[in-house]
């Protein structure tokens, strides 16, 4: 049972556009939430991570928006860039043991020039 | 990659034959992890350690096992490979409460 449903599964921008990943989940206990970038032939690389007690974190061009009423999150790349393509994974983590992660199946990421 | 160090990087192993895949990290970090990964799957936790002899299973667990005898060390054994468990092999540290998990470059494996 799949305990983080993520889309879309792969996602197609200009660059300049805006990307956004969605997320949802079900486990009420999950209280924090972080995104992975993962390039090819590479090990996931955290990119930004939100508590359920803030709506929205920015870091740079990257910013989650969280809902926690609906229990959803999603990631939205400002300004895409060739170099933003890689594959994204929403994760969710309950308790202080941050790498005990509960992962969707991932956003295959493309932006054309 | 945070002094993580996965090795074999690569590996072809026939079925029914053991294999065992080697975590190394240089960060004294107390908690390590295993985790799988399968097209259309994201990643999976297989095991993880919280301490020295210290284990405990995650999603994925059946037909692996795992050992922690040193800190910086963490194992993980398929008994008997079977053609299912080919997948990209990421392992994980991460410090006290409150520090994220950082990964290694994978290991790939086919069992043929």
């Amino acid at each position: 049972q799949q305990q983080v449903k993520q889309s879309p599964q792969s996602l197609i921008v200009q660059k300049g556009g805006i990307s956004i990943i969605n997320c949802a989940y079900e486990n009420t206990a999950f209280d924090y939430f972080p995104w992975y970038q993962q390039f090819p032939g590479k090990g996931p690389a955290l990119l930004i991570a939100i508590r359920p007690d803030v709506s929205e974190k920015k870091e740079g061009r990257f910013t989650i928006s969280f809902n926690k009423s609906a229990k959803q999150f999603s990631l939205h790349i400002m300004d895409s860039q060739p170099g933003d393509s890689a594959t994204y994974f929403c994760a969710a983590n309950r308790g202080s043991t941050l790498g005990r992660l509960y992962f969707g199946r991932g956003t295959q990421l493309t932006v054309w020039p | 990659d945070a002094g993580i160090t996965q090795s074999p990087r690569h590996k072809v192993t026939e079925t029914g034959t053991p294999v065992t895949l080697r975590c190394h990290q240089t960060e004294n970090h107390r908690y390590m992890y295993w985790y799988r990964q399968d097209p259309g799957h994201g990643l999976r936790l297989i095991h993880y350690s919280y301490g020295v002899k210290d284990t405990d299973k995650g999603e994925v667990s059946d037909g692996y096992s795992v050992s922690r005898s040193k800190t910086e060390d963490f194992l993980l054994t398929l008994e008997s490979a079977t053609s299912s468990q080919t997948s990209v092999y990421f392992c994980a540290i991460s410090g006290q409460s409150g520090t994220e998990a950082f990964f290694g470059q994978g290991t790939r494996l086919t069992v043929v």
